[in-house]
């Protein structure tokens, strides 16, 4: 089976640089995805690691260490408009499916 | 494309009553999962298909859940009899057979039994 942590909340300020980790322990991988989910809204894809290293989107960046089943999503320059769930996702070796972290929910403050 | 179509957006039903989400996926991609999220319980995939068959329905809560998948266009959930524990808000994705595995969430269905 899959099971991955990640923090329930993060709290940070306008401008800022927010990490978020996330761990895993699974029977089978194939990569790390993240997720956004704004309140009242949907998951949208982020990004995906399958290689160790970072990865960088804009903003948003996200690394993966295979060796320690351990990753992070990375957000710069905190805007208010980031303030959202924030989930990681284990994709199974096997298939096309994906286990989902319970989220983390972060605030932007001004 | 218009992304992944889910109808409808609410139903609020009577414990008993039967319930029938729609969804209707990007137009080639091979994968679609149907997902409940609760704050209880979170983001839960249900069951998926590939290529219009279901791979993997040991997500399903209950023999009261049944999926299927008639076409690449279209997908049901049904719950039947539906009870208040099944309120949540149910999500259909679709996905592309590529490494990344990266799903695109509809809108989702909220739904409501009292």
């Amino acid at each position: 089976g899959q099971s991955l942590e990640q923090p329930s909340e993060v709290t940070a300020v306008e401008g800022a640089i927010v990490q978020i980790n996330c761990t895993y322990q699974t029977s089978g991988f194939y990569g790390l995805s993240w997720y956004q989910q704004h309140d009242g809204g949907a998951p949208t894809f982020l990004s995906y690691n399958a290689l160790d290293g970072l990865e960088e989107t804009g903003r948003f960046s996200s690394f993966l260490s295979r060796s320690d089943s351990y990753g992070y999503l990375l957000l710069q320059e905190l805007q208010m408009k980031d303030s959202a769930s924030y989930f990681c996702a284990v994709r199974d070796h096997n298939a096309g499916k994906s286990t989902f972290g319970d989220g983390t929910t972060l605030t932007v403050k001004p | 494309d218009a992304g992944v179509i889910q109808s409808p957006r609410h139903e609020v039903t009577e414990m008993g009553q039967e319930v029938t989400l729609r969804c209707k996926p990007i137009s080639g991609h091979d994968y679609l999962f149907w997902y409940r999220q609760t704050m209880m319980r979170g983001l839960e995939l249900l069951i998926y298909f590939n290529n219009n068959v279901p791979i993997d329905d040991s997500g399903m809560p209950e023999d009261r859940f049944s999926a299927k998948m008639p076409n690449a266009s279209f997908s049901t959930l049904k719950i039947q009899p539906s009870e208040p524990r099944d309120s949540a808000v149910y999500f259909c994705a679709s996905g592309p057979r590529t490494p990344a595995g990266e799903q695109y969430f509809g809108p989702g269905t909220r739904l409501t039994v009292t």
